[in-house]
């Protein structure tokens, strides 16, 4: 079975600064992804990012990339020159097969002005 | 290109009434899938849709059920309507296997 986990329920970061999100994963799959998604007070489910498990270099997307380290089975989010509008929840995802995701419990960031 | 978009946003419910949720993917997307977002359990996976079959379930009373329509727009249902079934529900259309969704802004549902 698949699990994410996201040790930090709350994340504060000061504007411009940048701001590193966990996420672990446990999983039996040799080939997988790792899927960042963005969640606004509004509800809808923004994907930000996504990192294949053979991927040989981290994935950047903009001001996002991932630190994938796949032996630590981790793969953070950093989110650089934060900035107001990056105030969110923000989860970590794995799909096993059959198309069904498995997501962390989320991490909240409140970007500081 | 337009998005998924849910119907309606918000939605209130008296216990034991039953609620049907409206999902329209993003136009060439096949795969449609339901998730239960509450703050106590987290974003947990409701079913899966491709092609009018049910895929996949998740862990949910027989309560919850859902289809798709050949036009691969899909509906949740919820029958006898429970305190505990007030959430965020969001649907998510995929084009790809294990591929990222593209989530909809979700139903607000609260059941009194």
């Amino acid at each position: 079975a698949q699990k994410i986990t996201q040790t930090q329920p709350g994340m504060f970061v000061q504007e411009k600064e940048a701001v590193t999100l966990d996420c672990t994963y446990d999983t039996s799959d040799q080939s997988y992804g790792l899927f960042w998604y963005k969640q606004p007070s509004s509800g809808e489910m923004i994907f930000l990012i996504y990192q294949g498990s053979y991927d040989e270099q981290n994935a950047t997307e903009g001001r996002y990339s991932l630190n994938f380290q796949k032996a630590r089975k981790s793969a953070n989010l950093v989110i650089s020159a934060s900035q107001l509008g990056d105030s969110a929840m923000y989860f970590c995802a794995i799909p096993p097969t059959g198309n069904q995701f498995y997501f962390g419990t989320g991490t909240s960031l409140t970007v500081i002005p | 290109k337009a998005g998924v978009t849910q119907t309606p946003r918000y939605l209130i419910k008296t216990r034991g009434q039953q609620v049907t949720l409206s999902c329209s993917p993003i136009s060439g997307h096949r795969s449609v899938s339901w998730y239960q977002q509450t703050p106590g359990q987290g974003l947990q996976f409701l079913f899966e849709y491709f092609s009018e079959t049910q895929r996949n379930k998740g862990n949910f009373p027989g309560r919850f059920s859902g289809r798709q329509f050949s036009n691969s727009r899909s509906e949740m249902n919820v029958s006898t309507l429970e305190l505990g079934d007030s959430a965020l529900y969001l649907c998510a259309s995929s084009s790809r296997i294990n591929y990222g969704y593209t989530f909809g802004s979700g139903t607000r549902l609260t059941v009194v």
